[in-house]
């Protein structure tokens, strides 16, 4: 079946590490994004790429990294400067058409040691 | 930029209510969408809109495109229990060239056996 997956489930991150959330699609979709969620927040996006070894930043892009070197894969990394990521990460991906539907994976809990 | 309003913030229901809810925005959309989110799961598509004053069910779900196109609406009919969770509306990102989608911030719901 065709669908976005996240790995890991949950992660835990030490103080001064930097960790990599996987975000994989076969859905041969263009357009790719990570999205932050904290409880009351709803959804604030961290990084976007509508094509290979393109990106852009979102609005919440400090102490986040990504890169997209082919079409199905799309990892964000957490980096050291992020101070405060215990969140819930989303990636999602969409064809390049304007409104068209995001479809997101199932998520990736984010916990620091 | 941009803002979508989502009302209510949460709703608690007793089982086999109906429940409405509703998203506004500051500006004018060509489309609406309306997403599901199951706890500890990434949200899941509901209801695509594309035409002013679409009306477009799913099962229990119906969901409408406002006739200003600045406003949707939500309705589930006869709640049950796994109707619980945080819905949200999007639609397109005005910024130009973008295939980006701006979202609420949910409504949470709450479902009493």
């Amino acid at each position: 079946d065709g669908g976005i997956t996240q790995s890991p489930k949950y992660l835990f991150r030490k103080e001064g590490q930097n960790v990599t959330l996987s975000c994989e699609q076969n859905l041969n979709h263009d357009a790719m994004y990570w999205y932050r969620q904290d409880p009351g927040q709803g959804l604030r996006l961290i990084y976007y790429s509508q094509i290979v070894n393109d990106f852009q930043k979102g609005d919440i892009a400090e102490g986040y990294s990504v890169s997209r070197e082919k079409k199905e894969s799309f990892p964000l990394t957490v980096t050291s400067a992020q101070k405060n990521p215990t969140a819930f990460y989303l990636c999602a991906s969409s064809v390049n058409r304007v409104g068209q539907p995001q479809h997101f994976g199932d998520g990736t809990r984010l916990s620091i040691l | 930029g941009q803002q979508l309003n989502q009302s209510p913030q949460s709703m608690f229901i007793q089982e086999g209510e109906d429940v409405s809810m509703n998203c506004t925005s500051s500006s004018i959309f060509n489309t609406w969408l309306w997403y599901k989110q199951d706890p500890g799961e990434g949200p899941v598509l509901l209801i695509a809109l594309y035409k002013a004053g679409e009306l477009t069910s799913n099962g229990r779900l119906t969901a409408q495109f406002g006739i200003t196109r600045k406003d949707s609406f939500l309705n589930i009919s006869a709640s049950i229990p796994s109707d619980v969770g945080i819905y949200f509306c999007a639609g397109p990102y005005s910024g130009a060239g973008s295939y980006q989608l701006t979202f609420g911030k949910g409504t949470k719901l709450s479902v009493i056996p």
